[in-house]
Formats: C-alpha cells, structure tokens, sequence
C-alpha cells in the first residue's frame, strides 16, 4: 500500500515569511510524480506546484518550490515572502508511473498573520 | 474555457432519496474521478473512469453508482441517500499522462437530512 503522510495539521506564519509544509510518501516505486494542490476557503482545488522524481532539479514557480529529498521519500512545499492570499488547505498528492490515480494526503491548513 | 462543470452547486436531500451529480469536461480528457470531502478532511476517492464505458471503484464507493457513456460526461449517481453522505463532491479529469495534473470542478454540497 502507499501511503501519504502530512504531518502538520496546522500551520501559521507571518507575512512576508517563508514556511515550509512537508509530505512524505512511502512507496516502493521508482518513478512518480508529485503534486500540491491548494484549496482556498472558496474550496476550489487549484494546482500548485508539480515534481518529477526522476529529476534532480527540484521544481520551482515563483514563490513555490519544492524541496524534494528522493532517499526520505519527502517532498516539501516551500513558500517564500508569504501573502495573505496564500492562506488555505494544502495537499500533497502522489502517483506513481502508469498509476491512474493520485493517492491525496490529510492536508495542512495554513494560517497567514498580518 | 469552462474546464470541468459541476451542477448543481448545493443541494439539500432528504434521506431516502435520490440524485445525480453531474459532471462534464470539455478538455477531451480520458480519465474521470469522483471525490467526497468530509469536513476538514482530505479528498476520498469514489469512483473513477479511464475512458467511456469503462469505469472503476475507489476507496469509498459504497451508496455511489457511476456510468460513462461519452468522453465528456460521468455521471454520480445516489440511489438512497442517507446522512453520512452529507459531503462536497468534487469530480475531475486528466489526460492520464504520468505528468500531467487533475483538474477538478468547484464541488457540489450536499447535504441529507
């Protein structure tokens, strides 16, 4: 079975400052692909950020990235110089090569203080 | 672009009855999932599909019926409804390459009484 594991239910951070969401993802796969969805108070599920495992570049879009470390099996969300907008549910979501679905985890709800 | 349509928004059932969740996509996208999501929980996958006529349970599939007749179109079915069924129902779609995100409708909230 693979298993996702979010560990922080809860997050908080200051405006303008960088905090860091984890995900791990216990697989015995190779090859996957990563994804961070967020889900704003709108619930709208919205694409964050996506990772290759293959590739040792670690993924970046704007103030997004991603800290992906392949032996711990974990992928990171990184957000830097956070905005207010920023504040929502964030979740890692998984998929193994030739899968045909994501395997979603238990989500962190990130909290931005002015 | 409309992406993936959800209908209706809300809507409110009394226990017993039944409903159909509605869900289209205009991207020409093979694969179709069907999602519940509990208060403060994450997303439990229901159903899915990977192309018409072709369709699969996933970890919550009990209560729920699906079809897929045509690309762009996979109904949720609700037969009886019952309380515990009282959630947001998110469907999406991918072109099912490995890379290649889901992207999903704004939810229906359903709620039985």
């Amino acid at each position: 079975a693979q298993t996702v594991t979010q560990s922080q239910p809860e997050m908080s951070v200051q405006e303008a400052e960088t905090v860091t969401l984890s995900c791990t993802y216990d697989t015995s796969e190779s090859d996957y692909y990563l994804f961070w969805y967020k889900q704003p108070p709108s619930r709208q599920m919205i694409l964050v950020i996506r990772q290759e495992a293959y590739k040792q570049q670690n993924a970046t879009e704007n103030r997004f990235s991603v800290n992906f470390q392949k032996a711990a099996k974990s992928f990171s969300l990184k957000i830097s110089d956070s905005q207010l907008g920023d504040a929502a549910m964030y979740f890692c979501a998984p998929r193994a090569q030739g899968a045909q679905k994501l395997v979603f985890g238990q989500g962190t709800r990130l909290t931005i203080n002015p | 672009n409309a992406g993936v349509t959800q209908t209706p928004k809300f809507r409110i059932l009394k226990i017993g009855q039944s409903m159909t969740l509605q869900c289209a996509q205009d991207m020409n996208h093979n694969y179709m999932y069907w999602y519940r999501q509990d208060p403060g929980m994450g997303l439990k996958l229901i159903y899915y599909s990977v192309g018409a006529g072709i369709t699969d349970k996933g970890e919550v599939p009990n209560g729920y019926n699906v079809s897929r007749s045509t690309t762009e179109d996979f109904p949720l079915r609700l037969e009886l409804a019952a309380p515990s069924q009282t959630s947001v129902y998110f469907c999406a779609s991918s072109s099912g390459t490995d890379n290649q995100p889901q992207h999903f409708g704004d939810g229906t909230r359903l709620s039985i009484l």
